[in-house]
């Protein structure tokens, strides 16, 4: 079983609507928790951190479900710039700290 | 602003042949990272580095070695290229486990 799993994908959606990504991870003792974003032919670049209570910015909204191991990306009113793949990734301590991705999410919004 | 830079965007090489990839990182970051990243699989971890001299092997080292001789600089080695190496290699840097990793703008590395 890979460690962090995510939608397949490709979401295709109209502008003004509203998709969630989630993301599941294995490891129990995984720490920490981050939503990237990676354009087409471009780096990864950071999108959010997720916290455990929840946390908001602007449009985008990230949760945390320890118990479940999973986390989750939901974007409000997609704009057409929104169109990128998203990766959820997942960091743990026990070995050394290494950070480990999903295979991404594609998302297009279409006008 | 953080800059992660990588030797070449873009690389050719033939069957057989060692090929270095270098990572520079300027934010006197611990840790740093090498990927490739596939269609549909996307970035599987080959080695990580925790510190000067210290490296973790990821979920895809077969094939590969790292070295870590100064802290700014993160180099992955093929040892004797193949053609299912051919891919996008991407390095990262990070101060700690909590905090944002940056990336280089990536190596398309083909092997002919």
């Amino acid at each position: 079983r890979k460690e962090v799993e995510q939608d397949p994908g490709p979401f295709n959606v109209p502008e003004g609507a509203t998709v969630a990504f989630n993301c599941t991870y294995s490891n129990s003792a995984s720490q920490s928790f981050f939503w990237y974003r990676q354009d087409c032919r471009k780096e990864p670049k950071l999108l959010m951190s997720v916290y455990s209570s929840g946390n908001e910015d602007g449009r985008f909204t990230a949760q945390l479900n320890r118990a479940s191991q999973y986390i989750s990306l939901l974007i409000r009113d997609s704009k057409l710039s929104d169109s990128a793949t998203y990766l959820c990734v997942v960091n743990t301590r026990y070995n050394n700290n290494d950070m480990r991705f999903g295979a991404g999410t594609r998302l297009t919004v279409k006008p | 602003d953080v800059k992660v830079t990588q030797s070449s965007r873009y690389l050719v090489k033939r069957t057989g042949e060692k090929v270095f990839l270098e990572c520079v990182q300027d934010m006197d970051h611990e840790n740093m990272f090498w990927y490739r990243q596939d269609p549909g699989l996307g970035l599987r971890l080959i080695y990580f580095s925790y510190d000067v001299k210290m490296k973790e092997k990821g979920d895809i080292p077969e094939g590969y070695s790292v070295s870590r001789e100064k802290k700014e600089r993160f180099s992955l080695i093929l040892e004797s290229a193949s053609t299912n190496q051919t891919s996008m290699y991407l390095c990262a840097s990070r101060t700690y486990v909590d905090t944002e990793a940056f990336f280089g703008q990536g190596t398309r590395l083909t092997v002919v």
